[in-house]
């Protein structure tokens, strides 16, 4: 089993609509969790972190954490074209200071 | 600006030929780490640093060398290199080596190994 779950896509979704990408891990001691956003050929860029349960929002940005079911989210609102990307979800290691990533979402934004 | 830079961006070699890609963080993070991703197997820790001269075994270490001789510079060194080993590498950096903080990735190396 890996570490870090998700479907690989495409997730197509229309403009000005809500894309939900899922995550789900398996290890129970992990305590933060990150979204990375990744355009084709470049370097995974940051978006959201996430420490404890519930939701945390950052602008069009959501992210929810549920430690009792190992589930991480990421909402998009008002998704646009320049959204489309592939979203690596990635938990932190307590041990080594390792971020073990999932193999990614790919999104598609059709306008 | 805030940045971890990698050079060089794109680089073909031959089997068996030794070769450095260099990776430089300007905000004095503790941590670096390399990854290589492949499609299908996402990104996989070569090699990370927990400070200065204290550096440790990723997940997949076999072929690669680093080192940490300054705070800033983490160099990923292929002492004979393979076709296997073409790859799409990306070195990191974190404040600290011990906190909740995410990754500073640089721009990649697209490395082709004939």
């Amino acid at each position: 089993q890996k570490e870090v779950e998700q479907n690989s896509g495409p997730l197509s979704v229309p403009e000005g609509a809500i894309a939900s990408l899922n995550c789900t891990y398996s290890d129970r001691v992990s305590q933060s969790f990150f979204w990375y956003r990744q355009y084709s050929g470049k370097s995974p860029e940051l978006i959201m972190s996430i420490y404890s349960n519930g939701d945390k929002e950052d602008g069009r940005f959501t992210a929810q954490l549920n430690k009792a079911s190992q589930y991480v989210s990421l909402l998009i609102r008002d998704s646009q074209p320049s959204d489309s990307a592939t979203y690596l979800c990635a938990l932190k290691k307590e041990y080594g200071n390792k971020l073990v990533f999932g193999a990614g979402t790919i999104l598609r934004v059709k306008s | 600006e805030a940045q971890v830079t990698q050079n060089p961006r794109y680089l073909i070699t031959v089997t068996g030929k030794k070769l450095t890609v260099t990776c430089s963080q300007n905000m004095n993070h503790e941590y670096m780490s390399w990854y290589r991703q492949d499609p299908g197997l996402g990104l996989r820790q070569i090699y990370y640093s927990m400070n200065v001269e204290v550096t440790d075994k990723g997940d997949v270490p076999e072929g690669y060398k680093v080192s940490r001789k300054e705070k800033r510079n983490f160099p990923l060194i292929l002492e004979s290199p393979s076709p296997n080993q073409t790859s799409l590498y990306f070195c990191a950096s974190s404040p600290k080596a011990h906190s909740n903080y995410g990754y500073t990735f640089g721009s990649g190396t697209r490395l082709t190994v004939v």
